[in-house]
């Protein structure tokens, strides 16, 4: 089955900007989706088909996808970013949705 | 608003059954496929099943076919999950989330979620 890999944290100061990473063989020809999970809340999409944002969802959160890794950009992180990140795609082999394992944000 | 609002969950022996359900709102449920999302305890997010609008194709993670049943009910605007042969490792909140299209899509809307907890 298809295997999404993602770092398990990343830190990065207020202002600055965060890359979390997704990596997956071939990922680059699949469609890529993140979502946001704050603390005690419900997930969250904030980038679909690799790099759309939906609606309400503040243009800072941007994505890329090429050859094995997806790339979600968080621009001028705030405090309020803070949270766990999710990669997803579909794995047509198996018939499938797969999530990556996290990670886990923190603003310092 | 649109809005998902699960329930359902509890606490059931192993081997047990729970049927979990989802109304919907706000938006047109008839047109979208729908899923069922887990999260155990302390753990990342796990895709369990997805129903198409017609209730004519289902999908499940090889963990829970054979014991979960997803369903729908377009008349009620409502979505289930019927779960036998519940094990330990089942414990996790649920959510109900709406696809954005297919199985390819993301999935834009979610509900809070209702905790299962398998145990005797």
């Amino acid at each position: 089955s298809y295997v999404l890999t993602q770092p398990p944290s990343v830190s990065v100061a207020p202002g600055k900007t965060a890359r979390i990473t997704c990596g997956g063989n071939n990922i680059g020809s699949k469609s890529v989706h993140w979502y946001q999970q704050k603390s005690g809340q419900a997930p969250v999409l904030v980038v679909y088909d690799d790099s759309d944002r939906p609606s309400g969802i503040p243009e800072r959160f941007s994505g890329s996808n090429s050859g094995n890794t997806a790339t979600l950009t968080i621009s001028r992180v705030e405090d309020g970013d803070e949270a766990d990140y999710y990669c997803q795609v579909w794995d047509s082999s198996g018939d499938h949705r797969v999530f990556g394992g996290g990670t886990k944000l923190t603003v310092l | 608003e649109v809005q998902l609002v699960e329930s359902g969950g509890g606490l059931v022996q192993p081997g047990g059954s729970l049927r979990l359900s989802c109304a919907a709102s706000g938006f047109t449920f008839t047109i979208y496929w729908m899923s069922w999302v887990r999260q155990a305890p302390g753990k990342g997010l796990e895709w369990v099943a997805n129903i198409k609008q017609d209730g004519g194709e289902k999908n499940y993670v090889d963990s829970v076919k054979g014991r979960f049943t997803i369903s729908r009910d377009n008349a009620k605007n409502s979505l289930y999950l019927q779960m036998n042969s519940l094990r330990a490792e089942d414990t996790a909140v649920y959510y109900c989330a709406r696809d954005m299209g297919g199985n390819y899509w993301g999935m834009d809307v979610w509900g809070q979620g209702t905790t299962v907890t398998v145990s005797s």
